[in-house]
């Protein structure tokens, strides 16, 4: 079964706290990709980052890094220094590589950064 | 600017009448796809197309249509037949169907049906 869970229903942090979304996965398959989205009020989801599954490399952009452990089936997303536009429900996804562009969400995270 | 459009913004519908839902993207991409989100939880997939004049189901086809004639348009029916269509729906593109490419969304519709 391929299914992904973020248990954190909702966060409400105070600005310029660090936050952290945590992502968890199942899949049997060996080449899987995995995105989070950010949707803002507005409704439309914007990608934020794809990472396939043999790169477990770390990455930063900005205020923004990701953790991917594989042996974990995680895929965590840290926001340093959150600031109030970084208010949206954020979804993680999984795409089994096989098959069509199928992407697989979590239920969401909202986060609440307040002034 | 390329990008997705999705109109209306909100509908409003009685109970028993069919709608259509518009998608348009100008991005060049060959696959299309339809999304429904209810409160609280993830995207669910209607229907996806990877080309002109094709289209599959997804994972909550039933009560749902779609047509693909041209490469920019993906228009998506709620027919009668859907039992609860009160929700937010999105549609997406990418560059192809393999699973390495990112989806680009729409801003979305509303739809509520009375």
């Amino acid at each position: 079964a391929q299914k992904v869970t973020q248990a954190q229903t909702e966060i409400s942090v105070v600005e310029k706290e660090d936050v952290t979304l945590d992502c968890v996965y199942e899949t049997r398959d060996t080449t899987y990709y995995l995105f989070w989205y950010k949707q803002p009020p507005s409704g439309e989801l914007v990608f934020l980052i794809r990472r396939n599954s043999f790169d477990e490399q770390n990455e930063i952009s900005g205020r923004y890094s990701w953790n991917f452990q594989k042996s974990t089936s995680s895929f965590n997303f840290t926001i340093t220094a959150s600031q109030v536009v970084d208010s949206a429900v954020y979804f993680c996804a999984l795409t089994p590589s096989g098959g069509y562009n199928k992407l697989i969400f979590g239920a969401g995270t909202r986060l609440a950064v307040h002034p | 600017d390329g990008g997705i459009t999705q109109s209306p913004k909100y509908l409003f519908r009685k109970e028993g009448q069919n709608v259509t839902l518009s998608c348009e993207q100008n991005l060049n991409h060959d696959a299309m796809y339809w999304y429904r989100q209810d409160p609280g939880q993830g995207l669910r997939l209607i229907y996806y197309s990877q080309i002109v004049n094709d289209f599959q189901k997804g994972d909550i086809a039933e009560g749902y249509s779609v047509s693909r004639e041209k490469k920019e348009s993906f228009p998506l029916t709620v027919t009668s037949a859907q039992k609860n269509p009160t929700a937010f729906y999105l549609c997406a593109s990418s560059l192809g169907i393999a699973a390495s490419y990112e989806q680009y969304f729409g801003p979305g519709t509303r739809l509520t049906v009375t």
